[in-house]
């Protein structure tokens, strides 16, 4: 049975761009998480879906985030316009009704 | 508010020594605790997690914690380090499940084995 799957692995994008993070949670789980870790400071929640619904977001840095599921399959991530300080990994997350989550290899975003 | 801390960055035992990697944390409820592992290049894994039942976790590679609710403590614990437990890892606290939801971490703490 596949994974949490995160793409890309890496990205490397200017002050300015626009970068989409995607995430494909294992099949059949409900829930899925977005969290970042900034270099040198914790992981931090972002936010939770439930299927499609925005459960929680309350972790969102700011309005340059944007969080899809469409469908309440896969889950997009937008940063627009992508600032330095958004640097770091971005992980997802994914369980069934709340039970264990298993958690994606992350993506690592480079802003320069 | 619910809070992690993890007391040390790095911390560096011999093979075949004891690991013991320290957690406290701060809830407003009875919280659920957790602790994953990160290898290099790979994702966050579960190594085991306090849900109210009993005080001694054991969880997959040897791993066991203790939850003890006078010392707001829940600390990592292996009898015998291996090369292959080298990794960072985090300890967490929910208040909300045993999921993902809601999770907040610790800085993380790097094990180093030394040969």
């Amino acid at each position: 049975e596949a994974g949490v799957t995160q793409f890309p692995s890496h990205s490397v994008i200017e002050k300015g761009q626009t970068v989409t993070l995607r995430c494909d949670p294992i099949s059949g789980h409900d829930n899925l998480y977005w969290y970042r870790r900034v270099m040198g400071k914790e992981i931090k929640f972002l936010l939770h879906f439930v299927k499609e619904s925005k459960q929680d977001e309350s972790g969102m840095p700011n309005n340059r985030f944007l969080a899809e599921r469409t469908g309440g399959t896969y889950s997009t991530l937008k940063v627009q316009p992508a600032e330095l300080e958004d640097s770091g990994v971005y992980f997802c997350a994914s369980s069934y009704a709340g039970i264990e989550a298993f958690f994606g290899q992350g993506t690592r975003l480079t802003v320069v | 508010a619910q809070s992690v801390t993890q007391l040390g960055s790095h911390v560096s035992v011999s093979e075949g020594a004891l690991v013991l990697l320290r957690c406290n944390y701060s809830s407003s409820v009875p919280p659920y605790l957790f602790w994953y592992v990160q290898y290099p290049n790979q994702g966050l894994q579960l190594l085991l997690k306090y849900t109210s039942a009993a005080t001694l976790v054991k969880g997959i590679n040897g791993f066991e914690a203790e939850f003890k609710k006078s010392e707001t403590s829940f600390h990592l614990t292996k009898p015998s380090a291996h090369m292959s437990d080298a990794a960072e890892y985090f300890c967490a606290v929910s208040e909300r499940g045993g999921g993902a939801d809601g999770l907040t971490f610790g800085k993380g703490t790097h094990l180093i084995i030394q040969p």
